[in-house]
């Protein structure tokens, strides 16, 4: 257990709709970041926010944004769903900012399926 | 454009049979290379971190080596519960002082019985 939680487990929605996937961050965590991982594109970067601010912007489509709350909890929203972004959703967190010295520990992550 | 490049994509082994799985990369001033495990359906689950050339970690039946260009993640003596997919990643400058990881594609390791 990584410490790291995420809800739902498992999304299944319609194309065109719009969900929410959350994320808790280890205790004393500052940093969240996003990834989408598909069967084609391996594991993929796609946004990271650090203390509430957004700090990097990977792979992100503009139908996707997120953000970080007080709490340092983060939500990930998509809309207007399409087929292709059925995937799975991993949240990673680590203590600060340089990934080259931190460790980014991993949820369990969202699986999404839109049909 | 920094890269991650893992080989072999899938490596089939019988229990007890070692190896190596690769891992290069280009990548300007490395700040660390990352090496996960993920099971099907699951997160990527931390193994190790390597800073600098000729460093080495160990862990179980797994030993990671780095070299400049390269990092080797020697297994040995697998048992079937090693069967998982590897990955490894480098951080990439990202800007405002951010790095993000950037995943090579992994290998796929099967342990028969």
């Amino acid at each position: 257990d990584s410490g790291v939680t995420q809800t739902p487990k498992h999304l299944i929605t319609a194309t065109g709709q719009r969900v929410t996937l959350r994320c808790s961050p280890r205790s004393g965590d500052l940093s969240v970041y996003w990834y989408q991982q598909s069967l084609d594109q391996g594991l993929q970067f796609l946004i990271q926010y650090y203390n509430g601010e957004e700090r990097a912007k990977g792979n992100i489509l503009e139908r996707f944004s997120a953000q970080q709350f007080p709490d340092l909890h983060s939500e990930l929203n998509l809309s207007s769903l399409e087929l292709g972004d059925s995937a799975l959703y991993f949240c990673a967190s680590s203590p600060s900012l340089i990934t080259g010295t931190d460790t980014q520990y991993f949820g369990p992550g969202t699986r999404l399926t839109v049909l | 454009e920094d890269q991650v490049t893992q080989s072999p994509e899938a490596l089939r082994l019988q229990e007890g049979e070692s190896s190596s799985l690769n891992c290069s990369y280009t990548v300007s001033g490395l700040r660390g290379l990352f090496w996960y495990r993920q099971d099907p359906g699951k997160g990527p689950e931390f193994l190790f971190t390597l800073y600098s050339a000729g460093e080495e970690k160990e862990k179980e039946r797994l030993k990671a080596t780095l070299t400049k260009k390269e990092s080797f993640l020697h297994i040995t003596a697998p048992k079937p519960e090693d069967s998982a997919t590897y990955l490894c990643a480098v951080p990439a400058y990202s800007g405002a002082g951010s790095y993000q990881l950037t995943f090579g594609k992994g290998t796929k390791l099967s342990v028969i019985p």
